[in-house]
């Protein structure tokens, strides 16, 4: 059964990067792809972008210049940075596993509450 | 970006009556494969969202049969045959067809 579990700062000041990281479980970093999605509170969902398996990433063009999301196979890990944050950036952080073929989220980790204030 | 309006974004709904949902894409989600890149997941309160419906039609792993998926190229509808307690939250559909991939605004499922 994969299970994925974000974890990180719940507080970070505007102007900084915000660093998560997505613990994978029952499942390889090394097959399919490791997304990341977001939902401000009270608020939709919003793609954030994926890592691929072989380490190539795709990122939301309105946040394309302040996204990095990486891989350590080691760790089963994936990292998600976003940096400059705004109060904008306040949001749940999801990490989910994306399959290649359909683009599907199969499965999503619980969210972390990520909020930007000095 | 494709802009995926859902309708209505209130559902109430008598238990054991069904449900409908649509959401509307402002592209065609159609691949030349033949398949529709649309998902649908639902978001109970104080949960993560999961996933119910793939590629238009597709189940998920242990998504009850009371869930179907359907539609092709910009029009596509989620329905619950039979509304029980458990579904209540919101609904979502997702377009995976184009980058970057977008969601709807969501559908608020509750029980009347």
């Amino acid at each position: 059964q994969v299970q994925l579990q974000e974890s990180g700062p719940g507080l970070v000041k505007p102007s900084e990067t915000l660093s998560l990281t997505c613990t994978v479980s029952g499942a390889s970093t090394s097959s399919d792809c490791w997304g990341w999605i977001r939902q401000p509170p009270g608020k939709g969902l919003e793609w954030i972008g994926y890592v691929t398996y072989s380490g190539d990433t795709n990122y939301n063009p309105s946040l394309e210049g302040r996204i990095t999301i990486s891989q350590d196979r080691s760790k089963s890990q994936v990292s998600l940075k976003v940096s400059s944050v705004t109060a904008a950036d306040t949001a749940v952080y999801y990490c989910a596993r994306r399959t290649t073929a359909s683009g599907t989220f199969y499965n999503w980790g619980q969210g972390t509450l990520v909020t930007v204030s000095s | 970006d494709i802009v995926m309006t859902q309708s209505p974004l209130s559902l109430p709904v008598t238990p054991g009556e069904p449900a409908s949902i649509s959401c509307r894409s402002s592209e065609s989600l159609l691949h030349s494969n033949g398949h529709n890149y649309l998902d649908w997941y639902l978001q109970k309160p104080g949960q993560s969202p999961k996933l119910l419906i793939y590629l238009g039609s597709t189940r998920a792993s242990g998504v009850p049969d009371r869930f179907s998926g359907s539609g092709s190229g910009t029009d596509f509808t989620l329905k619950i045959s039979r509304l029980e307690a458990e579904d209540v939250g919101i609904y979502y559909c997702m377009q995976a067809r184009h980058a970057p991939q977008t969601f709807g605004q969501g559908t608020k499922v509750e029980i009347k």
